[in-house]
């Protein structure tokens, strides 16, 4: 019941294209779901991020979109670039307030193809 | 404003040994959690600290502790150490009761041999 699935493990996207990275979770005490980007040798950057009463949330050319009857979320970047090129995870927050902790999905890796 | 600092960015030890992992959160957050990021994994939740009280512990062996001090900067302690310990140890911190916008640091990654 703590885990967040994600798929797919790995991605190639040429230039422009559209990305989709995809999660299901079953815990549905979960209450707020984050992406993170992470690049080689970095910490994990938050991305963009969306709670369970809202179906999409965008940011630029990042959308979350939230399915909270089929407990699935994904994330979509529109016209990919290869800056883009990184791992992704998504996460679920378990907890509320000044409580709680991430649980994170496997990761995406990302490549963007010039 | 600076960012999660975390200390040393490297470490190589050896079976058996005691590894001390340093963190600074960003100025304004009293909140520190530990993660465990084995290569090719997401990270894994070790401990969160908020002001200097454990308030969340993973599945993690007695081995491994942590504590944060009054200016909210953290240590996370690992005895005893097993080739299995070899992963990015990441720290990030929170505002308050923001709980769910957690900032990373660049994480330490530890060689256990």
């Amino acid at each position: 019941q703590q885990q967040v699935k994600q798929s797919p493990q790995s991605l190639i996207v040429q230039k422009g294209g559209i990305s989709i990275i995809n999660c299901a979770y079953e815990n549905t005490a979960f209450d707020y779901f984050p992406w993170y980007q992470q690049f080689p040798g970095k910490g994990p950057a938050l991305l963009i991020a969306i709670r369970p009463d809202v179906s999409e949330k965008k940011e630029g050319r990042f959308t979350i979109s939230f399915n909270k009857s089929a407990k699935q979320f994904s994330l979509h970047i529109m016209d990919s670039q290869p800056g883009d090129s990184a791992t992704y995870f998504c996460a679920a927050l378990h907890g509320s307030g000044n409580t709680g902790k991430l649980i994170f999905g496997q990761g995406t890796t990302l490549q963007v193809k010039p | 404003d600076a960012g999660v600092t975390q200390s040393p960015t490297h470490l190589i030890k050896t079976r058996g040994q005691h590894v001390t992992l340093r963190c600074s959160p960003i100025s304004g957050h009293k909140s520190v959690s530990w993660y465990q990021q084995v290569l090719g994994q997401g990270p894994q939740f070790i401990f969160q600290y908020y002001e200097k009280e454990e308030r969340g512990r993973g599945n993690f062996p007695d081995r491994f502790s942590a504590r944060q001090f009054p200016n909210y900067s953290s240590e996370l302690n690992v005895n005893a150490l097993l080739l299995g310990d070899s992963a990015l140890y990441l720290c990030a911190s929170s505002f308050g009761d923001r709980i769910y916008e957690q900032y990373f640091g660049p994480g330490t990654r530890l060689t256990v041999t």
